[in-house]
């Protein structure tokens, strides 16, 4: 069983338009993020849930939508989309939003803006 | 505010040989360290971590690093490369600078294994 999946796997769309990623992890973790790695491997989280509450809002455009509808899922929206918008999106999650715990990270989901 | 440096950004090693990936780090506080594994088109894999427990912690696949807290530096090693070990590695300092936990990604060293 995958610890924390992703779908789509890759997503091609063009300027402007909308579009969601899904998470889900089995893992029974309270604690789940959304990453974006960019062309040069660079990693930066962009938010966090804690018992579907957000914990981690850092400087995001705000055509970027988190939604946490239980524990085990955390959904990302992005509104309007740019080309800048092009990278991996990475989930993760975690036991608890303590700074000693692990990350488990999905397979990364591949958006690629026209 | 804190930081991790990853001191190379490449490194090169022939089978069999040692392999060292260097951290160092920046933080305030006793921080929580680890380090990732991203191979090509994957998701990342923790290979270890550091929690204020033992300074010298043993991983997966081989790995282990030292923490020196006199020299801010979680540096990962290998006694001997393995093929499937090339992959791009992340050096992650986390701690609570304002109560919330995030952690901080290095730039990453790829790792280049040689026949």
């Amino acid at each position: 069983d995958t610890a924390v999946s992703q779908t789509p796997k890759y997503l091609v769309t063009q300027m402007g338009n909308d579009k969601s990623i899904k998470c889900e992890q089995n893992l029974g973790h309270d604690t789940m993020y959304w990453y974006k790695q960019d062309s040069k491997k660079f990693l930066k989280i962009m938010f966090s849930y804690n018992n579907k509450e957000l914990i981690i809002n850092e400087t995001v455009p705000n055509r970027f939508s988190p939604k946490s509808p239980d524990k085990a899922h955390l959904n990302l929206h992005i509104n309007s989309l740019e080309l800048g918008d092009s990278a991996v999106y990475f989930c993760a999650s975690s036991q608890s939003a303590g700074s000693s715990y692990e990350q488990y990270f999905g397979p990364g989901t591949r958006l690629t803006v026209t | 505010a804190q930081s991790v440096t990853q001191l190379d950004s490449h490194v090169s090693v022939s089978e069999g040989t040692p392999v060292l990936l260097r951290c160092n780090y920046s933080s305030s506080y006793s921080p929580s360290l680890f380090w990732y594994v991203q191979h090509p088109n994957k998701g990342l894999q923790l290979l270890l971590k550091y929690t204020s427990a033992a300074t010298l912690v043993k991983g997966i696949n081989g790995f282990e690093a030292e923490f020196k807290k006199s020299e801010t530096s979680f540096h990962l090693t290998k006694p001997s490369a393995h093929m499937s070990d090339a992959a791009e590695y992340f050096c992650v300092v986390s701690d609570p600078p304002s109560g919330t936990y995030k952690y901080i990604f290095g730039t990453g060293t790829r790792l280049k294994v040689l026949a």
